[in-house]
């Protein structure tokens, strides 16, 4: 399998844990992006990388949101000091530069 | 008032019917307008791409662009039950962060 892959698919953690999230890109994709969906919504962009450089992050990735792509391949997702409102499914995608994104199935994270 | 709008449905079809779905944008930046399909628990898999302004055929999905209206439209033709899933309009003006509309759920019954 090719695509984008991400680990875990389910993550459950209690409130004030932290929990830390990888994902896989396709091999030859540059560009690699995170990405926050709860139900009923659409996803909403969070950060993005170009190789190991992080290009742009949202508003919506407070102080307790770090993510890392240290060597330009596999990137991570940390949350820390988890809250209620962060359960969300996490998605992953990776694109070529100017070329459509491609996603991974997600890590959804419950907390309890 | 948010940057893309999408009916969220649901949307319920006969096998075989023609499905129309559409999203309004309202930032006139945008460039690059996709179409995702979305399964449960599933993350989006991309449909069709456009580039600009003008119509994309692939099998039985066309999408359409117009920019002046700001509008977007995906048509599934000969439309099957496997088709039932959430439909997710994305588009970004320089190709990079995706801006997405809430998603529309269609069901396909047989």
């Amino acid at each position: 399998d090719t695509g984008v892959s991400q680990d875990p698919r389910h993550k459950i953690t209690k409130r004030g844990q932290n929990v830390t999230f990888r994902c896989d890109p396709i091999s030859e994709h540059n560009r690699l992006y995170w990405y926050r969906q709860t139900l009923g919504q659409g996803p909403e962009f969070l950060t993005y990388f170009q190789n190991e450089a992080q290009l742009e992050k949202s508003r919506l990735l407070s102080d307790r949101f770090s993510a890392e792509r240290p060597k330009g391949s596999f990137s991570t997702l940390e949350i820390q000091r988890t809250e209620q409102g962060d359960s969300a499914m996490y998605l992953c995608a990776s694109s070529s530069t100017h070329q459509p994104q491609h996603f991974g199935d997600g890590t959804r994270l419950s907390i309890l | 008032q948010k940057e893309v709008e999408q009916d969220p449905g649901p949307l319920s079809v006969p096998e075989g019917a023609i499905v129309s779905l559409n999203c309004t944008y309202s930032n006139s930046a945008f460039q690059y307008f996709m179409w995702y399909r979305q399964y449960s628990r599933k993350g989006p898999e991309l449909l069709m791409y456009t580039y600009s302004s003008g119509n994309k055929e692939d099998g039985r999905f066309t999408a359409q662009v117009d920019k002046s209206s700001k509008y977007i439209s995906l048509f599934i033709r000969d439309s099957q039950p496997s088709d039932s899933a959430t439909y997710l309009c994305a588009m970004t003006p320089e190709g990079d962060k995706l801006i997405f509309g809430t998603g529309t759920r269609l069901q396909v019954f047989p």
